[in-house]
């Protein structure tokens, strides 16, 4: 299985200024034949489904505020929310779908500081 | 419009069999894969099997393999998730969600509203 690490746990990030999360992956998730990688990032709001927000690491699903940014290559990736605003509180997820099991990363909590 | 109309909640005692459901409206329910997801009270998200309904080609995480039975009936565009015999350590919200992709290899990009299970003697 191919294991997603995500970090930190949590931040605390002030309005306006930059949040940065972290997600690892136990072996590379590129996929040669195409040169994509086979990753996407959720968020989950409290009592509700996840979201897609990116895809194939930096695609932005379409809907999704340009305030959200994938990149990274391989085995190391980064969403980064470039202005947090309030309604961006969540739990954020990073997947893998390149092998099964597709396997999430454990989540990293952002809130307002 | 795209949906993933999932049922009701539950409640059971442990050792009683359950089966869940996901109905798919709005797409051709036969060409995408629909997965289905556990998060248990306060956790993250764990990956438990997909299942592809124009075939019932199916994938089970190692997790799970063995604890669950997915299945589909795609005369009803309708995904199972179903248990024999549950456990306290059952209780959780289950989600399905279909991929984007004609592909399992594809991020999730409709979910259901999930599904709370919980399982008390």
């Amino acid at each position: 299985d191919i294991v997603m690490t995500q970090s930190p746990d949590s931040l605390a990030v002030s309005l306006g200024e930059r949040a940065t999360i972290n997600c690892k992956s136990s072996q590379s998730v590129l996929y040669s034949s195409n040169d994509k990688n086979y990753l996407a990032w959720y968020q989950q709001k409290p009592g509700q489904p996840p979201k897609v927000l990116i895809y194939w690491a930096s695609t932005r699903e379409s809907g999704v505020p340009d305030r959200f940014s994938g990149s990274g290559s391989g085995t190391d990736f980064t969403l980064t929310i470039s202005s947090l605003q309030a309604e961006d509180v969540a739990v954020y997820y990073c997947q893998q779908y390149y092998s099964t099991p597709l396997t999430f990363g454990g989540g990293t909590k952002v809130e307002i500081k | 419009e795209v949906q993933l109309v999932q049922s009701g909640a539950e409640v059971k005692k442990p050792g009683e069999s359950l089966k869940i459901s996901c109905k798919g409206s709005g797409y051709s329910f036969t060409n995408y894969w629909i997965g289905w997801v556990r998060q248990m009270p306060g956790k993250g998200l764990e990956w438990m099997g997909i299942i592809y309904p124009g075939d019932s080609d199916t994938r089970y995480s190692p997790s799970f393999q063995g604890q669950v039975t997915i299945s589909a009936d795609k005369s009803i565009s309708t995904a199972y998730l179903q248990w024999s015999s549950l456990k306290a350590s059952d209780t959780a919200i289950y989600y399905c969600a279909k991929t984007w992709g004609y592909s399992y290899g594809s991020q999730f990009d409709y979910w259901g509203q999930g599904t709370l299970v919980t399982v008390s003697s």
